[in-house]
């Protein structure tokens, strides 16, 4: 059974810190990786994708896959109360679906 | 460019009933996958369909069943309905038709069904 984990929190972290979210999975084939942020009683927003071993930033974003060790974690640098959300991550894996973690709550305290 | 539209945002039905709903994918999309979201079991994929084939089916009951239209637009219907289908149904879109893997998926606001 193909997983992905990720710690449902909820994880505090005072305004203007660094948040540090991470996400284990067990497919060795998978080759493309997701971050997406839900706002309660909203959908998912697409945060970004990674794909290749390392580091992608995007703004106060950071996105640090290593695959040897299958885990990809999200770093959000000078946090703000309006990040405050649910952070799910998803794999695309081996045969082509998406698989889902059941989500990270984020809370950002001012 | 318009985002992915879903109707009816809000339902609500009785047991024994059956639901129809719809989603509109982002334009030049041609797959659109389906999920269910509650409390306690998070996103559960339902189905994806590319071209009016369904291309991938989760662990769902026969009651659920879905279809695409020629336009990409798609429905889902559920059938016979039961107190533990009320949920959030997601619809979500995605540009790149085969290649799941590297799919960015965006996701249309949801049908929130509630069973009486």
């Amino acid at each position: 059974q193909k997983e992905v984990e990720q710690n449902s929190g909820p994880l505090s972290v005072p305004e203007g810190a660094i948040a540090s979210l991470n996400c284990t999975y067990s497919d060795r084939g998978s080759q493309s990786f997701f971050w997406y942020r839900q706002y309660s009683g909203k959908s998912p927003e697409l945060i970004m994708s990674i794909y290749s071993n390392g580091d992608k930033e995007d703004g106060r974003f950071t996105a640090q896959l290593n695959k040897a060790s299958q885990y990809v974690s999200l770093l959000i640098r000078d946090s703000q109360p309006s990040d405050s959300a649910t952070y799910l991550c998803a794999e695309g894996d081996s045969n082509y679906q998406l698989i889902w973690g059941a989500g990270t709550k984020l809370i950002i305290k001012p | 460019k318009a985002g992915v539209t879903q109707t009816p945002r809000y339902l609500i039905k009785t047991r024994g009933q059956q639901v129809t709903l719809s989603c509109s994918p982002i334009s030049g999309h041609r797959s659109v996958s389906w999920y269910q979201q509650t409390p306690g079991q998070g996103l559960q994929f339902l189905f994806e369909y590319f071209s009016e084939t369904q291309r991938n089916k989760g662990n769902f009951p026969g009651r659920f069943s879905g279809r695409q239209f020629s336009n990409s637009r798609s429905e889902m219907n559920v059938s016979t309905l039961e107190l533990g289908d009320s949920a959030l149904y997601l619809c979500a879109s995605s540009p790149r038709p085969w290649l799941a893997a590297y799919n960015e998926q965006f996701f249309g606001p949801g049908t929130r069904l509630t069973v009486l």
